[in-house]
């Protein structure tokens, strides 16, 4: 079975700072790679996908995500945070062989200080 | 833009009791899911549902669970006798036929079990 980890559970940064999350995923097939983002009080988003392709995929909001597959990693990038960005972030993964299931990270709280 | 939508938003009941949480997918969306979220604990996928059956479930989806597509528009989740550890998050996602990998999520139903 898949799993996936999200090394950070809190970051805290000041605008303008970069950003970079960290997921990590276990699983030998192919895959289909999500960032999603929750901001406070609102639903799951969907920020960038990976299928196939570019492994460098951009997504809405100045958010960026590369896939590296020797590391099974889909790290998140933001060059310059903005204090909107204060957010949830889930990294989810799907399995192709699998089904349509998503299997979630943990989570990472992103607070963005003004 | 089309959204996933969930009713009610909280919901509180007696252990014991049935409960019936709502969804109304994206109109031209084919592919529906549940998941849920314990306080503190990651997403976990419960079941998908396409062309009005089942097409996969968790070990979490078990007797206690069902869901139904009772008409065009909603999609249900039927928790039948609600145990303390049903006390969850649970959130609603459709996708498409052309793109079932993408998945759209609601604002969640928050369900307390007491």
């Amino acid at each position: 079975a898949q799993s996936v980890s999200q090394h950070n559970h809190h970051v805290i940064l000041s605008e303008a700072a970069s950003l970079e999350l960290g997921c990590n995923y276990s699983y030998g097939g192919t895959v289909n790679l999500f960032w999603y983002v929750q901001y406070p009080g609102q639903h799951l988003q969907l920020l960038l996908k990976y299928f196939s392709g570019d492994p460098l995929v951009k997504g809405i909001k100045g958010f960026e995500a590369e896939f590296i597959k020797s590391k099974f990693s889909f790290n998140l990038r933001k060059p310059s945070v903005q204090w909107s960005d204060t957010a949830e972030y889930f990294c989810a993964v799907n399995a192709r062989a699998a089904g349509n299931k998503l299997t979630f990270g943990g989570g990472t709280r992103v607070l963005v200080k003004p | 833009e089309p959204e996933v939508t969930q009713t009610p938003s909280h919901q509180v009941t007696q252990m014991g009791q049935e409960v019936i949480l709502r969804c109304v997918p994206i109109s031209n969306h084919l592919y529906f899911y549940w998941y849920r979220q314990i306080l503190g604990q990651k997403v976990e996928f419960l079941v998908s549902f396409y062309n009005n059956e089942i097409s996969e479930k968790s070990e979490i989806f078990d007797d206690q669970f069902s869901v139904e597509r009772p008409d065009g528009s909603n999609f249900t989740l039927k928790i039948r006798s609600t145990k303390l550890e049903d006390s969850a998050m649970y959130f609603c996602a459709s996708s498409e036929e052309q793109e079932k990998e993408t998945q759209y999520f609601g604002p969640g139903t928050r369900l307390l079990v007491l």
